[in-house]
């Protein structure tokens, strides 16, 4: 798991301000998913990306959120104009290939990292 | 939809005890099933997974995992808890298709006496 490096690991915003997190996947992997985990509460699934495409963002905010992942260089979500609610553990997950039981991807899994606590004052 | 319910939201029991983490998911389909572990302040690290084959599936740290089909279960075992264990689980379901695209319950916070 350590392989899955988070940053910053802890961020404190005032409201209206911007969070940036950052995701760099374990070497060789090409797929990165985000994850949101509030207070007492199990992951909830916000963004699927591969090198330079989002794939799935079904689970993201339609507002003030976005993320991507360039060509080079981690993965970014993006919060704009953070609110209280925003306060949550965003967590980065990445695999090889597609985590599929079918085909190549048969035994695919995914590696989380440690996560970014993002606390809105 | 696919949909996972943990029972249970916090459990204690007696180190060297057994332990069962009940789970129950809702799925159209066979699907990918998963147990996590997280401990406080850090991410989640993968128990076991299942998806054809064996319906008891064994995996790291001595936990074992038994689906049941006609129950729609996916319940986690241990015959006896170490105070390690201590964390919280996350039972997951994900579409063979994108296993990566999972839906977590909320998750079953595991007390260890001494």
């Amino acid at each position: 798991n350590a392989g899955v490096m988070q940053n910053p690991r802890h961020l404190v915003r005032r409201r209206g301000q911007e969070a940036r997190l950052r995701c760099s996947p374990m070497k060789g992997h090409s797929h990165v998913y985000w994850y949101r985990q509030l207070p007492e509460e199990g992951l909830k699934f916000m963004v699927y990306l591969q090198k330079e495409n989002i794939i799935d963002e079904s689970g993201m905010p339609k507002e003030r959120f976005s993320a991507e992942f360039p060509k080079e260089g981690p993965s970014i979500l993006r919060i704009q104009q953070v609110v209280r609610g925003d306060s949550a553990a965003y967590f980065c997950a990445s695999s090889p290939r597609v985590v599929s039981a079918s085909g190549r991807g048969r035994s695919g899994e995914l590696f989380f990292g440690e996560g970014s606590r993002l606390t809105v004052l | 939809a696919q949909s996972v319910t943990q029972p249970d939201i916090h459990i204690t029991v007696s180190e060297g005890a057994s332990l069962e983490l009940r789970c129950n998911y809702s799925y159209g389909a066979t699907p990918y099933l998963f147990w996590y572990v997280q401990s406080p302040g850090q991410g989640l690290q993968l128990l076991l997974k299942y998806f054809s084959g064996d319906t008891l599936v064994q995996g790291i740290k001595g936990f074992e995992a038994e689906f049941k089909r006609s129950q729609s279960s996916f319940n986690l075992r241990k015959p006896s808890v170490h105070w390690s264990d201590a964390a919280e689980y996350f039972c997951a379901v994900g579409a063979p298709t994108n296993a990566g695209k999972s839906t977590f319950g909320d998750g079953t916070t595991l007390t260890v006496k001494p």
